[in-house]
């Protein structure tokens, strides 16, 4: 299975800051890369898929870049709706996997 | 609308079973797959494996292969999936989430969650 490998596991911000979310496959999903957004309680949601292309209703501050192996998820300006737990996930193999998830907490 | 709608908590002895159902609407059944996927307290997701509902076919986790079945309702629009000879270790919230096997777009829309619990 490719493994998925997110950094940091914890960010601590303020609302207004931007944020930079990194992640790493352990073999190439060319662009097969997804990011969610979870609160607790909730089932995830979809803010960006193929690695940059932003879900239909997802505001214009998140974004999301890279290819092959390393991707990034950006919040350009954190509001307080937020404040939550990231995964990537690859589906480049039909054996999808996530990363071990990054946590938005406030400063 | 799109939306899976998801059977009730259950709570389970280990070495039993457990049927979940997934309930789709508001799109066409046929055309995309489900993916399942649980989430253990306070943990990450995993990915339990995926059933197209246009044909049956399956994929599943190596993890689970062997107490895990799919199947596919298509005349209630309903996919369920079972697993067998339970642990405590398949204590997890359990969703399903529609999926394409080589689509552009995975697990767009997400069931409310199922909580699973093993317990003797």
């Amino acid at each position: 299975d490719i493994q998925m490998t997110q950094s940091p596991s914890t960010l601590s911000v303020s609302v207004g800051d931007r944020v930079t979310i990194t992640c790493r496959a352990s073999q190439s999903v060319s662009s097969w890369l997804a990011w969610y957004q979870q609160k607790p309680g909730k089932a995830p949601k979809l803010l960006v898929y193929m690695a940059s292309s932003l879900e239909s209703g997802v505001p214009s501050r998140f974004s999301g870049s890279g290819s092959g192996t390393e991707f990034t998820l950006t919040i350009s300006s954190l509001q307080p709706d937020d404040f939550a737990t990231y995964y990537c996930q690859q589906y480049n193999s039909y054996s999808r996997t996530f990363g071990q998830g990054t946590k938005v907490e406030i400063k | 609308q799109v939306q899976l709608v998801q059977s009730g908590a259950e709570v389970k002895k280990p070495g039993a079973s457990v049927k979940v159902s997934c309930k789709a609407s508001g799109y066409a059944f046929t055309s995309y797959g489900i993916s399942w996927l649980r989430q253990a307290p306070g943990q990450g997701l995993e990915w339990v494996g995926w059933i197209s509902a246009y044909n049956g076919n399956t994929y599943y986790a190596q993890k689970v292969q062997g107490r895990v079945t799919m199947t596919t309702d298509t005349s209630t629009s309903t996919v369920y999936m079972e697993l067998r000879s339970l642990r405590s270790e398949d204590t997890a919230v359990y969703y399903c989430a529609r999926d394409i096997i080589a689509g552009r777009i995975p697990f767009d829309y997400w069931g409310q969650g199922t909580l699973v619990t093993v317990s003797s």
